[in-house]
């Protein structure tokens, strides 16, 4: 079984500030890991993931994970947000069969003027 | 279709009444899923579709809770004798297989009074 944990459930920055959105796994099996948006009132997107290969992954909106098995976590980051980036953000772990996944309990993002 | 399609998008039932929640997932999409997001929490896996079978019902709280999916398109997660503690959107979504990351639906909440 996996479990994930995201550590901060408010992160409010300043629009044009970095940000990072933390996020830490536990597993007794080699696992994927993905990171979902939820824009207000509408359904959940897949920001991005990390199946395998380069342990840095990107989005086409500039955000960024790394995987780090020492540490077991995967991490969300942006170095510039902008005020369309308010949402919440979930970690997501799944096995290598990918047949279920286990959220954490999720971060809100708010990105301030 | 172009996405997973959920309908009613709001549901509002009496204790103790009989629901349906239908689901039409994205066109070939052999895998489907259920979750359930109460307010405040992240999604939790409720059951996994293979084709037509449930590969995965483990995440079914009770057994006033059951789901299909006939001939392996659209799904229908059927809750008998509701309890106020039912309410929560419902989320389906579908994938092409192990490791594609998941297409969620937009929901439907669905409130037990």
């Amino acid at each position: 079984a996996q479990s994930v944990t995201q550590l901060d459930s408010q992160v409010p920055v300043f629009e044009e500030a970095p940000v990072e959105l933390r996020c830490n796994y536990s597993s007794s099996v080699s696992v994927y890991l993905f990171w979902y948006v939820q824009y207000p009132n509408q359904g959940l997107q897949l920001l991005l993931k990390y199946l395998s290969g380069s342990t840095l992954v990107e989005s086409i909106n500039g955000f960024e994970a790394e995987f780090n098995k020492s540490q077991t976590s995967f991490h969300l980051r942006k170095p510039s947000v902008h005020i369309s980036d308010t949402a919440e953000y979930f970690c997501a772990v799944s096995d290598t069969s990918g047949s279920r996944l286990t959220f954490g309990e999720g971060t809100q993002l708010t990105v301030n003027p | 279709g172009a996405g997973v399609s959920q309908t009613p998008s709001n549901k509002v039932t009496e204790k103790g009444k009989y629901v349906e929640l239908r689901c039409d997932p994205i066109s070939g999409h052999t895998a489907l899923y259920w979750y359930r997001q109460s307010l405040g929490q992240g999604p939790e896996f409720l059951i996994y579709f293979q084709g037509t079978g449930a590969a995965d019902d483990s995440g079914l709280p009770n057994d006033r809770f059951f789901a299909v999916r006939p001939e392996g398109s659209v799904s229908t997660l059927k809750i008998q004798r509701t309890e106020r503690g039912d309410s929560a959107v419902y989320l389906c979504a579908s994938s092409h297989g192990q490791g594609y990351g998941y297409t969620f639906g937009s929901g439907t909440r669905l409130t037990v009074v």
